[in-house]
């Protein structure tokens, strides 16, 4: 079966441009998570959904930063006003509920000039 | 204390030898643990999941875990040089969020 999938794979934008990340998690997933991971660096948790409870938003960075998800389906990321800070790639995952493994997509590759 | 950690290396093996990477963690009460493995510019890949102590093994790697200990490794046999990447390793305690380590990066030399 299709693993997850992200798309664009690559986003070249301006600063104080708005930027808009789609994931589609494995189907059957019911958690999905967005993580930023900077170039050299670690990943770092974004933002986490499960079902049709409340997310878990104790990682984004800023108010800049918000996911949607609707169900157990596609989420979006959105960057508002976005700076230069914010390139990295994101990196989407899910699991079939909170206690399993994650499994990655391909990521977003975001460049803000 | 970071709540998940592992050397940054990079820890140079030779082909053909034992690789051990290492993690540790700082919440006595977690119960999950995973090690992935991410290469140069590609997304992470999950290689071994571990619940009990002890060790689980598959095909080359080998995952150990003493949770007395806060401590959890992998073991690579016969590396490869294709196995050079950096080795995450992720912990998590019940149902909260999966915390990960920043990685240790492995070459293995031909």
């Amino acid at each position: 079966g299709a693993g997850v999938s992200q798309s664009p794979s690559n986003k070249v934008t301006e600063k104080g441009k708005d930027v808009e990340l789609r994931c589609d998690p494995i189907s059957g997933h019911t958690a999905l998570y967005w993580y930023r991971q900077r170039l050299g660096q670690g990943l770092e948790f974004l933002i986490y959904f499960q079902g049709n409870s409340a997310p878990d938003k104790s990682g984004l960075p800023s108010d800049r930063f918000s996911a949607e998800r609707t169900g157990e389906s596609v989420s979006t990321l959105t960057i508002q006003r976005t700076q230069q800070e914010d390139s990295a790639v994101y990196l989407c995952a899910s699991s079939t509920n909170r206690a399993n493994e994650q499994f990655f997509g391909p990521g977003t590759r975001l460049t803000v000039l | 204390q970071k709540e998940v950690e592992q050397n940054s290396g990079p820890l140079s093996v030779p082909e053909g030898a034992i690789a051990s990477l290492n993690c540790t963690y700082s919440d006595r009460g977690s119960q999950s643990f995973f090690w992935y493995r991410q290469y140069s510019g590609k997304s992470p890949e999950l290689i071994m999941s571990i619940y009990s102590n002890g060790d689980k093994e598959d095909g080359r790697f080998t995952a150990q875990l003493n949770k007395a200990s806060q401590y959890v490794s992998l073991l690579i046999r016969d590396s490869q040089p294709s196995d050079s990447a950096t080795y995450l390793c992720a912990v998590r305690t019940g149902f909260q969020k999966l915390v990960f380590g920043t990685g240790t990066r492995l070459l293995v030399s031909p």
